[in-house]
């Protein structure tokens, strides 16, 4: 079945660009119907959503997040990639990758990834 | 602050039942979906389209909608049913998704 699996530093110093990667496998990330997203959870708190992208390279990302946000699809690598700049410990968290659908699909993050714990520190 | 709001903490006696809620103006125009969280482990979906269960989740788990305010009820609910319960919807823009604050559901 299909699943995603997140790898990047585990990390990052202060003021520097935290870049992560999601693959995809069991599945393809050109399947029509579904977003591809990126989520996060401070340590204890709560998740919060960054953005996500459809495999034709459309993009919505969380306003709070969005001037230092950039997230990429690479359908030939069959993955899609987070660049966040500028972190500080505000950014440590687990982060995560998921799959969620339009609308004609089931409109809800109906697979994750595992989680990867990213910590911004010098 | 979210824009989905939850009650931060419930308990329920083992074997009863239970309602969390999340209240939005979103839920106004989408649906509420809901993913289970345990310590240490990813989301997981439990309820989507106000009211369906992916394959697998048992079915004293359910879901319902009224006005501003979806809920997820556990009719029975069981020692592993104690996790974190969030709600999620897109938001009234359409162009964007948020995920309530949580709730941590005790079960005693």
């Amino acid at each position: 079945q299909l699943q995603l699996q997140e790898s990047g530093p585990g990390l990052v110093k202060p003021s520097e660009t935290l870049s992560l990667t999601c693959t995809v496998s069991g599945g393809s990330i050109s399947s029509t119907g579904y977003y591809w997203g990126l989520i996060r959870q401070p340590p204890g708190k709560g998740l919060e959503w960054i953005g996500s992208i459809y495999y034709s390279g459309s993009t919505y990302y969380n306003p709070s997040l969005k001037s230092r946000v950039t997230i990429s699809v690479d359908t030939s690598k069959n993955q899609f990639s987070l660049k966040l700049s500028s972190v500080t410990a505000a950014d440590t968290a687990v982060y995560y990758c998921a799959r969620h659908g339009t609308p004609l699909a089931n409109d809800a993050f109906d697979i994750w990834g595992q989680g990867t714990m990213v910590t911004v520190s010098s | 602050s979210s824009e989905l709001t939850q009650d931060p903490a419930v308990s329920v006696a083992l074997g009863q039942t239970v309602r969390i809620t999340c209240q939005g103006d979103s839920l106004r125009t989408y649906y509420a979906s809901w993913c289970q969280q345990k310590p240490g482990r990813a989301p997981a979906l439990v309820i989507y389209a106000k009211n369906n269960r992916p394959s697998g989740i048992p079915d004293r788990f359910s879901g319902s909608s009224s006005g501003n305010t979806a809920s997820l009820t556990i009719t029975g609910a069981q020692a592993e049913d104690e996790a974190d319960y969030y709600c999620i919807s897109r938001h009234s823009s359409g162009n964007r998704w948020v995920f309530g604050g949580g709730t941590k559901l005790t079960v005693l």
